[in-house]
């Protein structure tokens, strides 16, 4: 099992620059999650999924939008990056409904120049 | 607003040394508590915890919940180069699959 996959692992993108980051997993989870990491601020939840076809916003959704393309698959797009969205973004996936422990992906660093 | 606030930011200790880290939060209605370690990449699980006063423990790592006084420990004893990382807590919301994380504590265990 991989568990959690991410790609890519490095980006850097100039400022208006559109891109998705992939995020899938291998452990027939029912949620999947998108967290963004800055220094001094945790981990923050940008959208999740809590099922296949169903998605909602977390505490810092602008400028992100998201597609649960399959139970397996959970995408984050940037429609027009922004220097403050420079970051790690973590995926994350949980089996839902009573198991609280969620499975991170290795992450992606983010540069918007 | 719901908020986990955990103390020391960061603490430097040398091996063998016992630390406790702190998580407090203001949180109304929440179904768990998690612990995470994170060293240079992803978190990894280390504790759930749902009720008041039941000690987990792992190895030399342990934590128990206090929901009266609203907060969380966590200890570790006999520490290691290796227990180096960032220790992050986190609530998990009722009626929802939202984690609320803390800022976390840097950890540094020197030989």
């Amino acid at each position: 099992n991989a568990g959690v996959t991410q790609t890519p692992k490095f980006q850097v993108l100039k400022t208006g620059q559109s891109m998705t980051l992939q995020c899938a997993q291998d452990m027939n989870h029912n949620s999947m999650y998108w967290y963004r990491q800055d220094p001094g601020m945790g981990l923050r939840l940008i959208y999740y999924s809590a099922s296949e076809g169903t998605t909602d916003k977390g505490e810092v959704p602008n400028g992100y939008n998201v597609s649960r393309l399959n139970k397996r698959e959970f995408s984050l797009r940037l429609e027009s990056a922004a220097p403050s969205q420079t970051s790690v973004y973590f995926c994350a996936s949980s089996d839902g409904g009573g198991s609280d422990e969620q499975y991170f992906g290795p992450g992606t660093r983010l540069t918007v120049t | 607003e719901d908020k986990v606030v955990q103390s020391p930011l960061s603490l430097v200790v040398h091996e063998g040394d016992t630390v406790t880290l702190n998580c407090s939060y203001e949180v109304t209605n929440f179904r768990s508590l998690l612990w995470y370690k994170q060293e240079k990449k992803a978190p990894t699980f280390l504790f759930m915890l749902t009720s008041s006063g039941i000690e987990k423990k792992s190895g030399r790592l342990s934590s128990i919940l206090d929901k009266k006084e609203l907060f969380s420990i966590l200890n570790i004893t006999a520490t290691q180069t290796g227990d180096s990382a960032v220790y992050l807590c986190a609530l998990l919301l009722y009626n929802t699959d939202k984690l609320i994380f803390g800022t976390g504590t840097r950890l540094q265990v020197f030989p």
